[in-house]
């Protein structure tokens, strides 16, 4: 069981708006950075958000924000190259570890 | 260009040791957090060790705390993971990232190299 919650599917049309959230508590995501990483196929991973900033060469279609130990990323005018597995993570200080979601599934329909 | 490449993966038997190895280039090496983040067949990230900037600060996963350690070597940009007592669970691709600040999240990630257990 992981110590960070994602949904296991989310859907949507291509232009639509998507948000994928990311829930944990006050020893990881309320204290730290959240990062998201996109994965398609079981490639590498890639960084799509850092807290609220967006990566170098990442479409600006992505964002990212934080409320309390909920952090969650959205897409705007989902495309059809979007469609993959994101992941979330970020530092636990309690567990003296790094902590990931279990991922989210994202289908473009 | 950051770039970090992992390499020393390979077949190993149950109880066998590997180092990885992960050449990073393309930014001041010894100023990161660096980590590795593994993935077994078909399941998600899984974390399994960070390090400080300068070598202290070891941090590990439950899983593999006392079979795994990590170390780096500053003068040649270099990350390693050495795993002993390897077991079948420990089968996945394994990926180093440099950590934006002291806990921050990964921002960039090598292209991995898997490692199999089996007999």
């Amino acid at each position: 069981q992981s110590a960070l919650t994602q949904e296991a599917s989310v859907s949507g049309t291509v232009g639509q708006k998507v948000t994928l959230s990311c829930t944990g508590n006050s020893n990881n995501v309320g204290s730290y950075a959240v990062g998201w990483y996109q994965q398609i196929s079981h490639g590498a991973p890639k960084t799509v958000m850092l807290g609220n900033s967006l990566p170098s060469g990442i479409p600006d279609r992505f964002s990212g924000s934080k409320s309390g130990t909920t952090a969650s990323l959205t897409i705007s005018g989902l495309q059809p190259e979007d469609e993959a597995d994101y992941y979330c993570s970020t530092w636990d200080y309690s567990l003296r570890a790094r902590v990931f979601g279990g991922g989210t599934k994202l289908t473009v329909l | 260009e950051v770039q970090l490449v992992e390499s020393g993966g390979g077949l190993v038997q149950p109880g066998g040791s590997l180092r990885l190895s992960c050449a990073a280039s393309g930014f001041t090496f010894s100023n990161y957090v660096m980590t590795w983040v593994r993935q077994a067949p078909g399941k998600g990230l899984d974390w399994v060790s960070s390090i400080g900037g300068s070598g202290a600060g070891t941090h590990y996963a439950d899983s593999v705390k006392g079979r795994f350690t990590i170390s780096r070597d500053n003068s040649k940009n270099t990350l390693f993971l050495q795993m002993n007592s390897l077991r079948a669970e420990d089968t996945a691709v394994y990926y180093c990232a440099r950590v934006s600040g002291s806990f921050g999240p990964p921002d960039y990630w090598g292209q991995g190299t898997l490692v199999t257990v089996s007999s």
